[in-house]
């Protein structure tokens, strides 16, 4: 079955240093994949999507890859401040079309000021 | 701007009993979702509704569980008889195609 891997539990970086995060995936490769961000105690913002036939999106300081023959997506924060310090989960679609979806473990980044 | 909500913020409820969890999507969407996530984990999928129907559920979402659309706003989780294991945080989402709007969650407690 269709498994997620954010392979940093944690992530420390300096303000105004560039934050990648990656997100891999073990099967098919799905439609699209999308990028939340959580805050302790809170519920997951939609932050990107990126699908299958885009190489690359841009949002403000944000930017997610997708490479389908390497199976991974990685999600960079430009110019991060401490306001990015969150965790960031990636998701997507368990088989294409079915609208249920698994969320990866997360990866709780912290930008030191 | 749009949001989903959900009632109660917090629940706590003794073990066996019967607890109803509470969204209201936002009001355009045609897609809903229950998650939970225990403290700690990651967001689990429980299940998906479509047209008035379950669409999808994983292996969490037993015969202990059910969902509801009552009327043309609310959208409601009812656990029939609480475990301990039951304890976290549940989040409603909705969507009206592939990108999923959370709610803030009802952080539920079985004692």
């Amino acid at each position: 079955s269709q498994k997620i891997e954010q392979n940093s539990e944690a992530l420390n970086i300096q303000e105004g240093k560039t934050a990648t995060l990656t997100c891999n995936y073990t099967n098919y490769s799905p439609a699209y994949l999308q990028w939340y961000r959580q805050d302790p105690g809170r519920g997951p913002v939609f932050l990107l999507l990126i699908r299958e036939n885009e190489k690359e999106k841009r949002k403000e300081r944000l930017k997610v890859t997708f490479d389908t023959t390497l199976k991974q997506s990685l999600f960079h924060i430009t110019a991060s401040q401490p306001a990015d310090s969150a965790t960031y989960l990636c998701a997507l679609e368990v088989t294409s079309g079915t609208y249920k979806y698994i969320f990866g473990t997360g990866t709780r980044l912290k930008v030191l000021a | 701007e749009p949001e989903v909500t959900q009632t109660p913020s917090h629940q706590v409820t003794q073990m066996g009993q019967e607890v109803i969890l509470r969204c209201v999507p936002i009001s355009n969407h045609l897609y809903f979702y229950w998650y939970r996530q225990i403290l700690g984990q990651k967001v689990e999928f429980l299940v998906s509704f479509y047209n008035n129907e379950i669409s999808e559920k994983s292996e969490i979402f037993d015969d202990q569980f059910s969902v509801e659309r009552p009327d043309g706003s609310n959208f409601t989780l009812k656990i029939r008889s609480t475990k301990l294991e039951d304890s976290a945080m549940y989040f409603c989402a909705s969507s009206l195609r592939d990108t999923q709007y959370f709610g803030p969650g009802t952080r539920l407690t079985v004692l």
